[in-house]
């Protein structure tokens, strides 16, 4: 099954409202990290995670490794937040190696 | 912030010629990943390597080979090109175990 699970899988937002993405690993993630696909194509490194919050901007992401999930929330959504979110977590003893989960598509309304 | 280029940034090919994707990053990073992404879904790993002149099969490497000749390079060579190898290859790199940063992608074409 996978082993890192994105919820939900697609989600429209309207301008200036605020949300969450889930990520819930089925593994033993030691660190998470947060990609945004946008509408391009373009693959963008949001955050890098061990255990804890981090904040850029009007995003903010926890990882909480004893529950096993991590969540990244947007607030004020603003047009050009519109594409796919990816997270990732290390496969093991895989150095380096990622598992991905199959992305929330965000679209963000005028 | 890393800088991962690909050349390629398109390109069409013939079903059974030879193709070759390259990617060069400038920030000394030892670990390099290829990956493709078909239209609508996420990233899956084809070959990676760890160290210049060794490259490891990731989860999908049937049909492709790859080759990292320094550490700033790393390339990817379809011998002989399917329809099923349509797709947008991404090129990642990273520090240890650290974020992973994205080339722009090569959308291939076969024909």
């Amino acid at each position: 099954g996978d082993k890192v699970k994105q919820s939900p899988s697609a989600l429209s937002l309207q301008e200036g409202t605020n949300s969450a993405l889930r990520c819930n690993f089925s593994i033993a993630a030691t660190t998470v990290q947060w990609f945004l696909q946008n509408p391009r194509g373009s693959l963008m490194n949001l955050f890098y995670l061990v255990p804890g919050t981090k904040e850029n901007g009007r995003l903010k992401s926890a990882f909480d490794s004893k529950e096993s999930y991590s969540t990244l929330h947007i607030r004020d959504a603003q047009l050009e937040d519109s594409g796919t979110y990816f997270c990732a977590a290390p496969r093991g003893s895989a150095l380096g190696r990622l598992h991905f989960g199959a992305g929330t598509q965000l679209i963000v309304i005028p | 912030e890393a800088a991962v280029t690909q050349s390629p940034r398109s390109k069409v090919a013939v079903t059974g010629g030879k193709v070759t994707l390259s990617c060069h990053q400038t920030n000394n990073h030892d670990y390099m990943y290829w990956y493709r992404q078909d239209t609508g879904h996420g990233l899956r790993l084809i070959h990676y390597s760890y160290v210049a002149d060794s490259t490891e099969k990731g989860d999908i490497p049937d049909g492709y080979k790859a080759s990292r000749p320094s550490q700033e390079n790393f390339s990817l060579i379809l011998e002989l090109a399917s329809l099923s190898q349509t797709a947008v290859y991404f090129c990642a790199s990273s520090e240890n175990q650290d974020t992973q940063y994205f080339g722009p992608g090569t959308r291939l074409l076969v024909l």
